[in-house]
């Protein structure tokens, strides 16, 4: 079955660059995502790759995929402290509109 | 809307109530999705509907858990007789049919406290 993997924590200095890992198991995933849950408010999509790129980069935020590894990672540039969140991976094991599957997420403690 | 909207935004209820959840989509978007995130964990997918038709329900946890969707739009989650390990953030999500990846929209959720 599928399954995605996140460490839980992660904490850094503001300024300083975050690297939020992933993997997870069903290598027929098409697309990956990353998004971001802010307290008490819901799921915000914040980037997704498609399988067959290796590299996407949207301002502050960098994804790379490692196909052969099943891993997926999330760099965030000059973290501010309104990064401080809950960052969800999740792959999508089909095409189309499948339900998405999620990781337990990563919470990221920016300190100022 | 401009968004996925759900309500009510919080419920306190007593163990043994029935309640019900609503979600109104993105318009347009053809696929809805329900999914529940318990204190601390990741999300957990509960039911799909493409339309109003339901091709995945291999998530509802058990057959007090039900869901419908009409006018290929609003959707309403039921729990019957619910029990305090139903006490979640209730997460609804929709998609574009045809978009790329079927990107998933979520909503603020609603935040069940089962007492």
């Amino acid at each position: 079955g599928e399954d995605v993997e996140q460490s839980l924590f992660l904490s850094v200095r503001e300024g300083d660059s975050s690297v939020i890992n992933c993997t997870y198991t069903d290598s027929s995933s098409t697309y990956l995502y990353w998004y971001k849950q802010e307290p008490g408010a819901g799921l915000q999509l914040l980037t997704y790759i498609f399988s067959n790129m290796d590299m996407k980069q949207d301002q502050r935020l960098t994804v790379l995929l490692n196909k052969k590894d099943k891993h997926l990672s999330l760099r965030i540039a000059d973290t501010q402290t309104g990064d401080s969140a809950i960052y969800f991976c999740a792959e999508s094991p089909g095409s189309g509109n499948t339900p998405l599957v999620f990781g337990k997420g990563t919470r990221l403690s920016v300190i100022a | 809307g401009a968004g996925v909207s759900q309500s009510p935004s919080n419920k306190v209820t007593e163990k043994g109530k029935d309640v019900e959840l609503r979600c109104d989509p993105i318009s347009g978007h053809t696929a809805l999705y329900w999914y529940r995130q318990r204190l601390g964990q990741g999300l957990e997918f509960l039911i799909y509907f493409q339309g109003n038709s339901a091709p995945d329900k291999s998530g509802l946890p058990s057959d007090r858990f039900s869901a419908e969707r009409t006018g290929e739009s609003v959707s309403t989650l039921t729990i019957q007789r619910t029990q305090q390990e139903d006490s979640a953030v209730y997460l609804c999500a929709s998609s574009f049919d045809g978009s790329i990846g079927g990107t998933q929209y979520f909503g603020p959720g609603t935040r069940l406290l089962v007492l």
